[in-house]
C-alpha cells in the first residue's frame, strides 16, 4: 500500500529565506507524486507534479520539487519565501500502474512566513 | 475553463439529520472524488465515481453515500449525521481515472 510521510507539522522561516518542505513516500514502482498548496477555507490547489520523465519538476509560484528514487523522497523548495506562501501544503502518491491510482496524502505542512 | 463548484460553501445540521452536498466537475472530466478533511484524521477518502459507477470507497460507514448523474455532476449523502462527522468534504474531478486530480473549494459542514 502506498503511503506518504510529511516530516513537520509547522515549518517557520523568514521572507526571502528558502522553503524546504520534506516528503517521503513508499510506493510501487513508478508512483506519481503531487505537491498541493491549501489556502485558509480553500480547497487544494495543485502546485506542481511527477509522472515521468525529468526528475527535477518546476511548478506555479515559484515551487518546484525533485524526485529521488534512491531516497524515495519528493522534497519542495523555493529559494525565496514571501509573505503569501504561508499555507498548508500536501505532498500526495498514487500508483496508477501497479496499486490505488487514487492518491494517498501525507497529514500536511503547515508553512509560516515572518516579516 | 470553469473549475470544480461545490455546494452549498457552507452548512450547519443538527445530530440525526442528513444532509446532501453536491459537486460539478470540470467540464469533460469524468472522474469524481470526494474527500473528508479533519483536522485530527487529516484527508482522507471517501469514494470515486467514474461514468456513473462507484469504481472506488474508503473505509467510511454505509451512512456515507453517493451517486454520479449523466453530466458527471456529483452528490453525497450523509444520514443520520453524528458530531464526528463535521469537517470539510472536498471533491475533486479528473478527466480518467487516473488522471491528475483538481479540487474543489470544499463544502464546510458543522452538526451541532
Amino acid at each position: 500500500a502506498q503511503s506518504v510521510t510529511q516530516l513537520g507539522s509547522h515549518v517557520s522561516v523568514s521572507e526571502g529565506a528558502l522553503v524546504l518542505l520534506r516528503c517521503n513516500y513508499s510506493s510501487s514502482v513508478p508512483p506519481y507524486l503531487f505537491w498541493y498548496v491549501q489556502y485558509p477555507n480553500q480547497g487544494l490547489q495543485l502546485l506542481l507534479k511527477y509522472t515521468t520523465g525529468a526528475t527535477l519538476v518546476k511548478g506555479i509560484n515559484g515551487f518546484e520539487a525533485e524526485f529521488k528514487k534512491s531516497e524515495t523522497s519528493f522534497h519542495l523548495t523555493k529559494p525565496s519565501a514571501h509573505m503569501s506562501d504561508a499555507a498548508e501544503y500536501f505532498c500526495a502518491v498514487s500508483d496508477p500502474f501497479g496499486g490505488s491510482y487514487i492518491p494517498t496524502f501525507g497529514r500536511g505542512t503547515s508553512l509560516i512566513v515572518h516579516p | 475553463k470553469a473549475g470544480v463548484t461545490q455546494t452549498p460553501r457552507y452548512l450547519i445540521k443538527t445530530r440525526g439529520q442528513q444532509v446532501t452536498l453536491s459537486c460539478s466537475p470540470i467540464s469533460g472530466h469524468r472522474s469524481v472524488s470526494w474527500y473528508q478533511q479533519t483536522p485530527g484524521q487529516g484527508l482522507q477518502f471517501l469514494f470515486e465515481y467514474f461514468s456513473e459507477t462507484q469504481r472506488n470507497k474508503g473505509n467510511f460507514p454505509g451512512r456515507f453515500s453517493g451517486r454520479q448523474f449523466s453530466n458527471s455532476r456529483s452528490e453525497m449523502n450523509v444520514s443520520t449525521l453524528e458530531l464526528g462527522d463535521s469537517a470539510l468534504y472536498l471533491c475533486a474531478s479528473s478527466y480518467r481515472d487516473k488522471d491528475t486530480q483538481y479540487f474543489g473549494p470544499g463544502t464546510r459542514l458543522t452538526v451541532l
